[in-house]
């Protein structure tokens, strides 16, 4: 067990419409990563918060934001769906930043039909 | 792009035997993190080796970097099959934040 806690585990929806997952990252870490699984894509990188801010930008769709809540616990929202969209959607959490160990949890399993 | 790339993409052992995955990346790096992912779970984190480190060892894992060449290795030693998963490296670029990982190694390990 990571210690990091997201939700739902699977979601189905429909193009169009818009989702929020959910993480709360391992007690004590102030770093939240969230980051897409795809097969034609692999595994990439989309933004990082650290204690409420954020701290780092990757390949993030305009459609999708997130944000870090006071309790540290983070939320991805994505907006206007796309069957592209369709993924694994993972969040990790570290200490303070990438130079430390990530610790993740096991995914959201996003299904667009 | 500050990418590693992972050698090869699939490898197929037998237990006991060791497997070698290979990763090269682009950029200077601040450090290079090995990861583990089992079908379908979160990846679990096995080592991080930083930027003047040239080798590490975690019980059974033993890891290189080699940043004149702009690459890294993991050995397994004495696989075994619940050794199957697929494999990652991530780099951390020098004067970024953000982790970047490679495309992968699948991992088959036979009884």
């Amino acid at each position: 067990d990571s210690g990091v806690t997201q939700t739902p585990k699977h979601l189905i929806t429909a193009t169009g419409q818009r989702v929020t997952l959910r993480c709360s990252p391992r007690s004590g870490d102030l770093s939240v990563y969230w980051y897409q699984q795809s097969l034609d894509q692999g595994l990439q990188f989309l933004i990082q918060y650290y204690n409420g801010e954020e701290r780092a930008k990757g390949n993030i769709l305009e459609r999708f934001s997130a944000q870090q809540f006071p309790d540290l616990h983070s939320e991805l929202n994505l907006s206007s769906l796309e069957l592209g969209d369709s993924a694994l959607y993972f969040c990790a959490s570290s200490p303070t930043d990438s130079n430390q160990p990530q610790h993740f949890g096991d995914g959201t399993r996003l299904s667009i039909l | 792009s500050q990418q590693g790339e992972e050698d090869p993409q699939a490898l197929s052992i037998q237990e006991g035997e060791n497997a070698t995955m290979n990763c090269s990346y682009k950029t200077s790096i601040n450090n290079l993190q090995w990861y583990r992912q089992n079908s379908g779970r979160g990846l679990v984190h096995l080592i991080l080796i930083r930027s003047n480190e040239r080798e590490k060892h975690s019980g059974r894992l033993r890891v290189t970097l080699d940043t004149s060449k702009k690459s890294s290795s993991l050995l397994i030693t004495a696989s075994r099959a619940a050794d199957t998963a697929s494999y990652f490296c991530a780099t951390v670029w020098y004067n970024n934040n953000d982790m970047r990982f490679g495309a992968g190694t699948r991992l088959t390990v036979k009884p």
